[in-house]
């Protein structure tokens, strides 16, 4: 059984406020890894593929980093606003010479206030 | 262009009865998954469909569950004789094709069943 794991499971945070989230996962065997935001009665939407250790993404004021040797990536937010509130999720996908079968986390929860 | 569709959105069943979920991917997306998300757990693999086959089955928690893609486009899954333990939310993704690892897998909103 992989072990995915994040944290912290929930946070809240003013807006303006810079926050990051943790994924740990399989230092062996990686292929590549998957950030989501899925926000209440959305569909998922995915923000990063990830696949070469020491890669950094970014998409507006989002921004990823990957450490695969060590089997973690870290998520930032600068400047979180309140459409930032969602659940954040990775996702690991080890190498299997064909699928890309996912194993989530079970997620941060981020709320932004005012 | 459309994004991957399900429903229904909401399903309410009694404990016994058979319930079906339905997916329509992106229209060209070869593969096609099915996951769920039970309250408080992540979202968990449960099948995944290369054109009209299933090449691996082994998330399916039990023989009650089942899955079928025809024409390489909608899915259907199937769960017979719903246990209350099956109370999730179900979400259905398509990729472009399942030999391309790393592929981003594109997500429908979901079905939430309920089962009393």
């Amino acid at each position: 059984i992989l072990n995915v794991e994040q944290s912290p499971q929930s946070l809240h945070v003013q807006e303006g406020d810079s926050t990051n989230f943790t994924c740990s996962f399989p230092s062996s065997n990686f292929y590549a890894l998957h950030w989501y935001r899925w926000e209440t009665a959305k569909s998922p939407e995915a923000l990063f593929v990830m696949t070469l250790n020491g890669d950094e993404k970014k998409k507006g004021r989002i921004s990823a980093t990957l450490n695969t040797k060590e089997g973690y990536s870290y998520l930032y937010i600068k400047g979180s606003q309140p459409e930032d509130s969602a659940t954040y999720l990775c996702a690991f996908n080890p190498y299997t010479g064909t699928a890309s079968k996912l194993t989530f986390g079970t997620g941060t929860r981020l709320q932004v206030t005012l | 262009g459309a994004g991957v569709s399900q429903s229904p959105s909401n399903k309410v069943t009694e404990k016994g009865k058979d319930v079906e979920l339905r997916c329509d991917p992106i229209s060209g997306h070869t593969a096609l998954y099915w996951y769920r998300q039970s309250l408080g757990q992540g979202l968990e693999f449960l099948i995944y469909f290369q054109g009209n086959s299933a090449p691996d089955k082994s998330g399916l928690p039990s023989d009650r569950f089942s899955a079928e893609r025809t024409g390489g486009s909608v899915s259907t899954l199937t769960i017979q004789r719903t246990q209350q333990e099956d109370s999730a939310v179900y979400l259905c993704a398509s990729s472009l094709a399942l030999d391309r690892m790393g592929d981003t897998q594109y997500f429908g909103p979901g079905t939430r069943l309920t089962v009393l």
